[in-house]
């Protein structure tokens, strides 16, 4: 009974592509995220939507563009892939906005890996 | 924004304790957190401390706060093989709508 999953988990595919990565939570959750681990495991938000409204976007290049079709689903697609974007992608979900709510869930990653 | 700064690499035997320090910048943060991550596998909340204490104990785990100096601490009593992992910390500054993590400490625990 997972709480956040994340596919594919796994993600090979060539410079120039155009890929997605589809993110699911069923807890409920209000917010969904989505953070970028480098090979150094330095980990990054990118993008976080509250009731389906962006609500951070940091300095991410704007070949990364989310999708919230539901406060439940959080999208991440990515036009024109670069090797600099191979990375571990991960999804989280908290309750809300409210500073009580920052206990975060994290999917299991996805790793992307482009050639 | 908030700047957040752990150690690397932490090595310790089996049996003893390990203390994982943090620090950061932004005094707002209201709340401080540790999550684990296991080779492979997503992040996992840990324990988390509210800024208006100085210590929680979880079991084995034990977090210590010193909000005039910004810096995070936590010590797992009684290490074991399994506790080997990556920790971060994480610090939520009031009016962020986001987590700021740290580099990340890789624990390896020796038999």
């Amino acid at each position: 009974d997972t709480a956040v999953s994340q596919t594919p988990k796994y993600l090979v595919t060539q410079m120039g592509n155009d890929k997605s990565i589809k993110c699911e939570q069923n807890l409920g959750h209000d917010t969904m995220y989505w953070y970028k681990q480098d090979s150094k495991k330095f980990l990054k938000i990118m993008f976080s939507y509250n009731n389906k409204e962006l609500i951070i976007n940091e300095t991410v290049p704007n070949r990364f563009s989310p999708k919230s079709p539901d406060k439940a689903h959080l999208n991440l697609h990515i036009n024109s892939l670069e090797l600099g974007d191979s990375a571990v992608y991960f999804c989280a979900s908290s309750q809300g906005r409210g500073i009580e709510d920052y206990e975060q869930y994290f999917g299991p990653g996805t790793r992307l890996t482009v050639t | 924004g908030e700047d957040v700064e752990q150690s690397l690499f932490l090595s310790v035997r089996e049996g003893d304790s390990s203390v994982i320090n943090c620090t950061y910048t932004d005094s707002s943060s209201t709340y401080l957190y540790w999550y684990k991550q296991e080779p492979g596998a997503g992040l996992q909340l840990l324990t988390y401390i509210f800024s208006n204490m100085d210590m929680k104990q979880d079991q084995r785990l034990t977090v210590l706060l010193n909000k005039k100096d910004k810096h995070l601490s936590l010590r797992i009593a009684d290490t074991q093989t399994g506790d080997s992992a990556i920790y971060f910390c994480a610090t939520s500054p009031t009016g962020a709508n986001n987590l700021f993590f740290g580099t990340g400490t890789r624990l390896t625990v020796i038999p």
